[in-house]
């Protein structure tokens, strides 16, 4: 299986500023058909997961455009630009190549 | 809008089953395929499997192949998991969510196993 490995596992972040996480993959998520199935969620304290970014960089419909997702092959990227009170809980990457696998989560929180 | 309702809490016994349901509506259910995702207290997520609403054709997580069922039913738009064989580790809260890239999520469904 493929192994989502996120960092940092937390971060505390100054209403207004930026805010980056990393996502490695054990393995290319460059399938055969072109597309590189990777995928963004943000599970808010007390709700389900919700879609951020499908396919590294597309965002899902009525997602800010503060959040942008970037990256290839293995290594990928979601970077907020000015984190909002709003923004706060556990950010997960995830690979669509069968079987699909989730990144441990990043919490994050306001400072 | 599209809704995933799923069915509310269970409390099961070591060795029993369970069966949880996940009510579409908003779309045409047969167009997307529903995704079961699991997550114990406090920890990350895990996935369970896939099936498809169009034929149902199903693929499972290998550590579940044996105890895992998914299925729908076209006429309700309702998707069920049943996971059998319960054991102190599967208590997590188990979602259904729909579309290839899991746009759509249900409310969650908590699932205590314990004697």
């Amino acid at each position: 299986d493929i192994v989502m490995t996120q960092t940092p596992l937390s971060l505390s972040v100054t209403p207004g500023q930026p805010a980056s996480i990393s996502c490695k993959s054990s393995q290319s998520l460059l399938h055969s058909d072109g597309r590189t199935y990777l995928y963004w969620y943000l599970q808010k304290p007390g709700q389900s997961p919700q879609l951020l970014i499908y396919e590294v960089s597309s965002r899902f419909s009525g997602v800010p455009d503060r959040f942008s997702g970037s990256g290839s092959g293995t290594d990928f990227t979601l970077k907020i630009s000015r984190v909002e009170a709003g923004d706060v809980g556990v950010y997960y990457c995830m690979q669509g190549i069968h079987p699909v696998t989730f990144g441990g989560g990043t919490k994050v929180e306001i400072k | 809008q599209v809704q995933l309702v799923q069915s509310g809490a269970e409390v099961k016994k070591p060795g029993a089953s369970v069966k949880v349901s996940c009510k579409a509506s908003g779309y045409t259910f047969t167009s997307y395929d529903i995704s079961w995702v699991r997550q114990a207290p406090g920890q990350g997520l895990e996935w369970m499997g896939w099936i498809s609403a169009y034929n149902g054709n199903t693929n499972y997580a290998q550590k579940l192949q044996g105890r895992v069922t998914m299925t729908t039913d076209t006429s309700t738009s309702t998707a069920y998991m049943e996971l059998r064989s319960l054991r102190s580790d599967d208590t997590a809260v188990y979602y259904c969510a729909s579309g290839s890239s899991f746009e759509y999520w249900g409310q969650g469904t908590l699932v205590t196993v314990s004697s």
